[in-house]
């Protein structure tokens, strides 16, 4: 199976633009859930979607949100860029099956804001 | 707020056993016990998780306390290739994951 799939793996905005990031789960999946990582902050949780219905948030502004497709595919937007939404952004999908979900996450798209 | 609690880095032999402790004495009994790793640049990637049982997969054993208040992640033969962040991490089933800061581990030539 491929594995789970980010586009663009880079980018390159400036401030107060928006931006559009891209997630293909595993085939079969799902859940998808993104999260951020800084240098500061680490991996922080952003949301969940799961059969197009966000089920899960993290503490981040309105200006980040997400949605998701029938075909479990996954977009977040940031709008009103910031310097500090520079980072790592990654996704990762599930097949929730049983008790045990198990994520597994893509290569991430890195962004940068000049 | 990460439940978890490990030590900030670690070092290990090249072919020795690395054996990475980690602190959950909050974790409440429908919380799985998970560990991912990051290697530098990369996404996480699951290793292994358990419940209350000892757990092993062809990457590592997870080791969980009779109080299931801590763990220990086992990789056998450590290589080069496993130096990495090991985050471990407890959550219930549909909850989110919150990663802490995890262990920095470092495999030694």
């Amino acid at each position: 199976k491929a594995g789970v799939t980010q586009t663009p793996r880079y980018l390159i905005k400036t401030r107060g633009q928006q931006v559009t990031l891209s997630c293909s789960p595993i085939s079969g999946h799902r859940s998808v859930s993104w999260y951020q990582q800084t240098p500061g902050q680490g991996l922080q949780f952003l949301f969940e979607y799961f059969s197009e219905t966000q089920r899960n948030k993290g503490n981040f502004p309105g200006r980040f949100s997400g949605r998701q497709f029938s075909n479990s595919r996954s977009e977040m937007n940031v709008s009103t860029l910031e310097l500090g939404d520079s980072a790592l952004y990654l996704c990762a999908s599930s097949p929730i099956t049983g008790i045990q979900e198990t994520q597994y996450f893509g290569p991430g798209t890195r962004l940068l804001v000049l | 707020d990460a439940k978890t609690t490990q030590p900030t880095s670690m070092d290990c032999a090249e072919g020795r056993a690395a054996n990475l402790p980690c602190n959950h004495s909050t974790i409440s009994g429908n919380e799985y016990v998970y560990w991912y790793r990051q290697i530098h640049s990369q996404g996480p990637q699951y290793i292994i998780h358990g419940l209350k049982n000892n757990e092993t997969n062809e990457m590592a054993s997870l080791i969980i306390t009779e109080d299931r208040k801590s763990s220990t992640l086992i990789l056998p033969h450590a290589t080069l290739r496993d130096t990495a962040v090991y985050y471990c991490i407890v959550r219930v089933r549909g909850d989110k994951i919150i990663f802490g800061k995890g262990t920095r581990l470092h495999i030694l030539p």
